[in-house]
Formats: C-alpha cells, sequence, structure tokens
C-alpha cells in the first residue's frame, strides 16, 4: 500500500460520538486526499489538501472535518452530524506536479452501531 | 460528483480469456487512470494514459483512449484467477482531484 498507513483497520462507533480516522503517509507528498466508499460504490471525495495548514471540501464534506498541521498526516474526524456514516474510507496521497497518480492507504471499515 | 460511468458492472470469465471494461466521462480530462481493488482493501493504480495518446500497454494491460467519444477500455489478456477484483476508472482534470466511475467487478474462474 505503498507507504500510506491508516488506523484502526476496523472501527466501531455509537450513534452520536465523533470518531477520528487516522492517515499517515512518508512518501513526502504534498497532497493528501480521503475518500468515503459504499458497498459496491465508486469512491467519493470528502476532502482533500494540496499543501499543509490547506484543505478543500469535495463532493460530500458535510459531517466531516480535517486538519493538515503536519506534511504526512491528515486526519479525518467523522462527528455526530453525519447521518449514515457506516462506510469504507480511503485516504490517498500524491506528489505535487503534473502526475496525478494518487497512492492509497489500506482503508479504514466504519460501523456504526 | 461521479464522472465515470463503467461497463459491464459486473463480469465473470475463465482463466485465459481476455476481459474488457469501458468507462465513459462527460468532461475534458488531462488523463485517465485505472485502478484496481482486491476486496476490503485500498486501490493500486495500473495505468494512466494522457489525453493526447490513443493507446498504452503495460505488460497484460492494454488501454484505449478516444476523447472524441469520452471513453476508454481496459483489456486484461490471458486472465488469470489473481486478477479477480474491481477495476475502477478515474478521470483527472486541472483541479488536482480525480473523478473515480463507479467500477467494474471482475471475476476469473480457475
Amino acid at each position: 500500500d505503498g507507504g500510506i498507513t491508516q488506523s484502526p483497520k476496523y472501527l466501531f462507533r455509537k450513534e452520536g460520538q465523533n470518531v477520528t480516522l487516522s492517515c499517515e503517509q512518508n512518501l513526502n507528498h504534498d497532497a493528501m486526499y480521503w475518500y468515503r466508499q459504499d458497498p459496491g460504490q465508486g469512491l467519493r471525495l470528502i476532502y482533500y489538501s494540496q499543501i499543509v495548514n490547506d484543505f478543500q471540501k469535495g463532493d460530500i464534506a458535510e459531517g466531516y472535518s480535517v486538519s493538515r498541521e503536519k506534511k504526512e498526516s491528515f486526519p479525518l474526524t467523522v462527528t455526530s452530524a453525519q447521518k449514515n456514516p457506516t462506510a469504507f474510507y480511503l485516504c490517498a496521497s500524491r506528489t505535487s506536479g503534473s502526475i496525478d497518480t494518487q497512492y492509497f492507504g489500506p482503508g479504514t471499515r466504519l460501523t456504526v452501531l | 460528483s461521479q464522472q465515470g460511468e463503467e461497463d459491464p458492472q459486473a463480469l465473470s470469465i475463465q482463466e485465459g480469456e481476455n476481459a474488457t471494461m469501458n468507462c465513459s466521462y462527460k468532461t475534458s480530462i488531462n488523463n485517465l487512470q485505472w485502478y484496481r481493488q482486491n476486496s476490503g482493501r485500498g486501490l493500486v493504480h495500473l495505468i494512466l494514459i494522457r489525453s493526447n495518446e490513443r493507446e498504452k500497454h503495460s505488460g497484460r494491460l492494454r488501454v484505449t483512449l478516444d476523447t472524441s467519444k469520452k471513453s476508454s477500455s481496459l483489456l486484461i489478456t490471458a486472465s488469470r484467477a489473481a486478477d479477480t477484483a474491481s477495476y475502477f476508472c478515474a478521470t483527472a482534470g486541472n483541479t488536482g482531484k480525480l473523478i473515480f466511475g463507479q467500477g467494474t467487478t471482475l471475476q476469473v474462474k480457475p
């Protein structure tokens, strides 16, 4: 999975609780991304960051928050405002420049009980 | 927003046969990429084709791109059981973001 780690692999949350998913990369990549994947579906972009201390909303940012205080780390918080958070969450990174290839972590499966 | 539409949604073939997956998109692109995802895992980049290229090869993979029809195809030749996975196309514009299709699930029977 190319130098990107996500933890934990499985996460269970009670309704009404916030939970933070970890994403760390040692590839020295500038850009990082968070995607959500529902069963049998493609990836939908939640948030992305092209540089430290800056990030932008993706297509489905409501109920999520992120921070980018370090180049290596891009944690995602799933808040209680996210009405249907059960999904597979994927983090990716990309080097700057003209090539858009993204490198993905192994994913975190979040289940709300 | 989902730009790519992939066809078929599911494909089942015998080992040794070829597998062809198609992807259509809506807006102009800089490049189109194909990724593979094994069940419950992250995505792995397979191949990238730029908007000014028409065909590209990598091992048993052959990708074509027709920008006039806004479509691409991925051909896997001489398939193996290990090729069983979901395959996604993703388009890249000028935003630094990728837009993924819904994916094709390929099953290769031994």
